[in-house]
């Protein structure tokens, strides 16, 4: 069964205080890895897609890594907009729907 | 660039009752996923469609249903609805099988 578990559940940050949130899975078949980022009451909103060990995707202040174990959500220099729910999510082989699981998110404040 | 629409955004509801959620996928995306969030929890998926046919079923009760129309929105029908039910509901469509999910708005389902 795909597992996903994200670390740490809460993170506060200050502004301009850079850090990672982590990621960690385990799937037969690793289809890709996905970052969202969630306002409460929103839908989950498409960040990144990582598909193999190794490859690296930037966007702003954010860049996600992969590995064969684990994904790092980088946040470099946060502002008070970058706080949200972020949401890691695998997309295994298995039947064929390739719907995802997701692991319970990292809750991020960063404070002014 | 359209997104993925969901209605109503909002409903409530008695139990025992029936309701119907829609959501209109993103123009050119041919699969269907639905999710369910409860409060503080990570989406869970319910079920999928792929160019109008089922594609996979997760943990949705015997009481849910849904289907994928011809011009490929979705509903999913819900029956002798429970508290329990009370939670945000997702629809994400993506191009193809394997691919980037692209999540709606949600509709907020209340149940007295």
């Amino acid at each position: 069964e795909d597992q996903v578990t994200q670390s740490p559940e809460a993170l506060r940050l200050q502004e301009g205080e850079s850090s990672s949130l982590n990621c960690s899975y385990t799937v037969s078949g690793l289809r890709g890895l996905f970052w969202y980022r969630q306002d409460p009451g929103k839908g989950p909103e498409f960040l990144f897609t990582l598909y193999s060990a190794g490859e690296e995707k930037e966007k702003e202040r954010l860049k996600a890594t992969l590995t064969k174990k684990e994904s790092f959500l980088h946040i470099t220099a946060p502002k008070p907009e970058d706080s949200a729910t972020y949401l890691c999510a695998v997309q295994g082989p298995r039947g064929s729907a390739r719907q995802l699981t997701f692991g319970s998110g990292t809750q991020l404040t960063v404070l002014p | 660039a359209a997104g993925v629409i969901q209605s109503p955004r909002h409903l409530i509801k008695e139990k025992r009752e029936t309701a119907t959620l829609k959501c209109y996928p993103i123009p050119r995306h041919d699969t269907v996923y639905w999710y369910q969030q409860g409060p503080g929890q990570d989406p869970q998926f319910l079920i999928s469609f792929y160019e109008k046919m089922q594609s996979d079923k997760g943990s949705i009760p015997d009481r849910f249903s849904a289907q994928q129309f011809s011009d490929y929105h979705s509903e999913l029908n819900m029956s002798s609805l429970e508290l329990g039910d009370s939670a945000l509901y997702f629809c994400a469509s993506s191009p193809r099988l394997v691919g980037t999910q692209y999540f709606g708005p949600g509709t907020r389902l209340l149940v007295l």
